[in-house]
């Protein structure tokens, strides 16, 4: 089993529609979760950042973390042309010791949104 | 806003020849990353640096790999001998307490 796994699409939306990202994972040490967004031959940039479960939001971005089913979620309200990219779940377990938090990647996910 | 500063943004190389790619780090970041990105494939982690010594290494990170960060500021990837299969986008980042911030990368194409 793949340590993250990521549908990587693509997906096409039209503008204005509400966009749901998905992730899953096997580590069950993984308690950090971020989503970054990566645009064609650029370097990731980080969107959201969640510690364990719950919920967090940032203007048209809600990421939701749920640890019980290894599984985390970035949904995008009002979707717009400028959404178009490449979505990447990330996450660590930053225990320190062992791991000086090195990020595990999905295989990212290509959303466009259509005018 | 700060930002990770890599350099050159693409580097053509021969097969077999040494390579160094150079990274800015934010300034008062602690730790240190490389990873790389084959195209049409996941972002991997390389290594981690951390008080002037590697911390972790993949498997990708081989002895033809080394890291250095030879003075207050820069990080440098060093590929001693390179190989076809080497060509990737490579990512320096860096990290404060926990957001992690990426350079733009250097396209590394060998030939």
């Amino acid at each position: 089993q793949k340590e993250v796994e990521q549908d990587p699409g693509p997906l096409s939306v039209p503008e204005g529609a509400i966009v749901s990202l998905n992730c899953t994972y096997s580590n069950s040490a993984f308690q950090y979760f971020m989503w970054y967004r990566q645009y064609s031959r650029k370097g990731p940039e980080l969107l959201m950042y969640t510690y364990s479960s719950g919920n967090k939001e940032d203007g048209r971005f809600t990421a939701q973390v749920d640890k019980s089913s290894k599984y985390i979620s970035l949904f995008i309200r009002d979707s717009q042309p400028s959404d178009s990219a490449t979505y990447l779940c990330a996450m660590t377990d930053l225990a320190g010791g062992t791991s000086y938090g090195k990020l595990t990647f999905g295989q990212g996910t290509i959303l466009t949104v259509h005018p | 806003e700060p930002e990770v500063t890599q350099t050159p943004s693409h580097q053509v190389t021969q097969m077999g020849q040494e390579v160094i790619l150079r990274c800015v780090p934010i300034s008062n970041h602690l730790y240190f990353y490389w990873y790389r990105q084959i195209l049409g494939q996941k972002v991997e982690f390389l290594v981690s640096f951390y008080n002037n010594e590697i911390s972790e290494k993949s498997e990708i990170f081989d002895d033809q790999f080394s890291v250095e960060r030879p003075d207050g500021s820069n990080f440098t990837l060093k590929i001693r001998s390179t190989k076809l299969e080497d060509s990737a986008m490579y990512f320096c980042a860096s990290k404060a307490a926990y957001g992690y911030t990426f350079g733009s990368g250097t396209r590394l194409t060998v030939v």
